[in-house]
């Protein structure tokens, strides 16, 4: 199995509201990964975890909060998000401890009204 | 932090002829140099990918160059087809940190 599955492919949410991504991964991978895409731009890192402690956030807005439950989930709460929080929110998961490749998922299309 | 430069943003070729794709980056400690080809409302797919101790890499119709001194590498793509034609962006990576360059979106006339 070589997928990293995320929910829900699609989400409108509203500025006062509270939603969550969510990323699956079985392929045994210790490091998760979010990156934020607009659109015709290239993924950006927005957090990475690695053994489920977070490792690297990229001086992200708190209404975005990373949560790693255990090695095979990761999550992305979302709270008072701006218009401009509207993109493409991209899951991928690695080896950790190794430099290697990042599988992604599919993505989670945000639209913030 | 890494900055990863990508050349050019956009590519038209003919079906049949080759297309390059360049990169450079500036912190010396990256090791790993992925290419991603990216399709409509899809994710990233890993195409081909080269380690700081190699200098070349070809897997098929596709191959990869490393200039470590120049910081530079590339993309080829020889005898191109229609299917060919997506986002391709290439990365440079130390452990988990991972940063993309630009993009470039190839366009494969028939």
């Amino acid at each position: 199995d070589t997928e990293v599955t995320q929910t829900p492919k699609h989400l409108v949410m509203g500025m006062t509201n509270k939603k969550s991504l969510k990323c699956e991964q079985h392929m045994g991978h210790r490091a998760m990964y979010w990156y934020k895409q607009k659109a015709k731009k290239p993924p950006e890192l927005m957090f990475v975890y690695s053994y489920e402690k977070l490792s690297i956030n990229e001086s992200v807005p708190s209404r975005f909060s990373p949560e790693c439950p255990n090695s095979s989930l990761l999550n992305l709460h979302l709270h008072a998000l701006q218009p401009e929080d509207s993109a493409l929110y991209l899951c991928a998961s690695s080896q950790a401890g190794f430099t290697g490749e990042l599988f992604f998922g599919e993505g989670s299309r945000l639209t913030v009204l | 932090g890494e900055n990863v430069e990508q050349h050019p943003s956009t590519l038209s070729v003919q079906e049949g002829d080759s297309a390059v794709i360049k990169c450079t980056y500036s912190d010396s400690a990256s090791n790993y140099f992925p290419w991603y080809k990216q399709e409509l409302g899809k994710g990233p797919q890993l195409i081909i990918d080269i380690r700081s101790n190699v200098g070349e890499k070809k897997d098929q119709r596709i191959a990869v160059t490393l200039n470590k001194t120049a910081k530079h590498f590339s993309l080829h793509i020889t005898e191109t087809q229609p299917e060919d034609s997506a986002v391709y962006f290439c990365a440079a990576s130390i452990y988990t940190d991972m940063r993309f360059g630009a993009g470039t979106r190839l366009t494969v006339k028939p």
